[in-house]
């Protein structure tokens, strides 16, 4: 089958680094997303990985590594405007992406 | 680029009513949208996809025939909640890509629906 793991919630300071991973299983693969979304609101693109290694982009930087299954998206100087849940997307065979529940992030000042 | 423009974003309506949402692309054209539901605390779960010109693909467990998805031009897919029911209040989501099949969704900004 296919599913995706990552933690359920997590916890950071302002002003600090935070690594949210995940691992995934699909039947094929045509790359990850990562996606953020605020309470009550829809999800907005981050980052896209296909090949392994680190994408980085600003504040945030996605890392995939496909023989291991894993991703990463580390997130630096984090902002209070950052709490919201990451959603980590493998997409499979059929370019379906595959949704987990995400990982609620929680900033604290 | 690549906007996505959902409507309404919020709506309550009373039992045994339908509901229309719509879903347009606003800088590109989308021969593909997908619809999307997500309850509290729940991952988003594909409901459909919308084809420009023909009919769309359900999900297992989705009924047709409840959620009835038009898909008329290259620009606006819509979906009607027919005979709304309170188990129907979610946040609906439509989403489409604006190029290649592993290009990144754009997410509307959904429509969060309450039925009385």
């Amino acid at each position: 089958g296919q599913n995706i793991d990552q933690p359920t919630e997590m916890t950071a300071t302002e002003g600090a680094i935070v690594q949210i991973n995940c691992t995934y299983q699909t039947s094929g693969f045509n790359g990850l997303f990562w996606y953020q979304q605020h309470a009550g609101e829809a999800p907005t693109f981050l980052s896209y990985n296909v090949l392994d290694g680190l994408e980085e982009k600003g504040r945030f930087s996605s890392f995939l590594s496909r023989s291991k299954g894993y991703s990463y998206l580390l997130l630096k100087e984090l902002q209070m405007k950052d709490s919201a849940s990451y959603l980590c997307a493998p997409m499979d065979s059929n370019y379906q992406l595959i949704w987990g529940a995400g990982t609620k992030l929680i900033i604290k000042p | 680029g690549a906007v996505v423009s959902q409507h309404p974003s919020r709506v309550i309506c009373k039992s045994g009513t339908s509901v229309k949402i719509e879903c347009r692309s606003l800088d590109f054209q989308a021969t593909t949208m997908f619809w999307y539901r997500q309850f509290p605390k729940q991952s988003l779960m594909l409901m459909a996809t919308s084809n420009e010109g023909s009919k769309a693909t359900y999900e297992q467990g989705v009924e047709k025939d409840k959620f009835l998805i038009n898909h008329a031009s290259l620009t606006l897919s819509t979906l009607t909640v027919t005979s709304a029911h309170p188990e129907d209040s979610s946040f609906y989501i439509c989403s489409a890509r604006s190029g290649q099949e592993n290009s990144p969704l754009h997410f509307g900004n959904g429509t969060r629906l309450t039925v009385t």
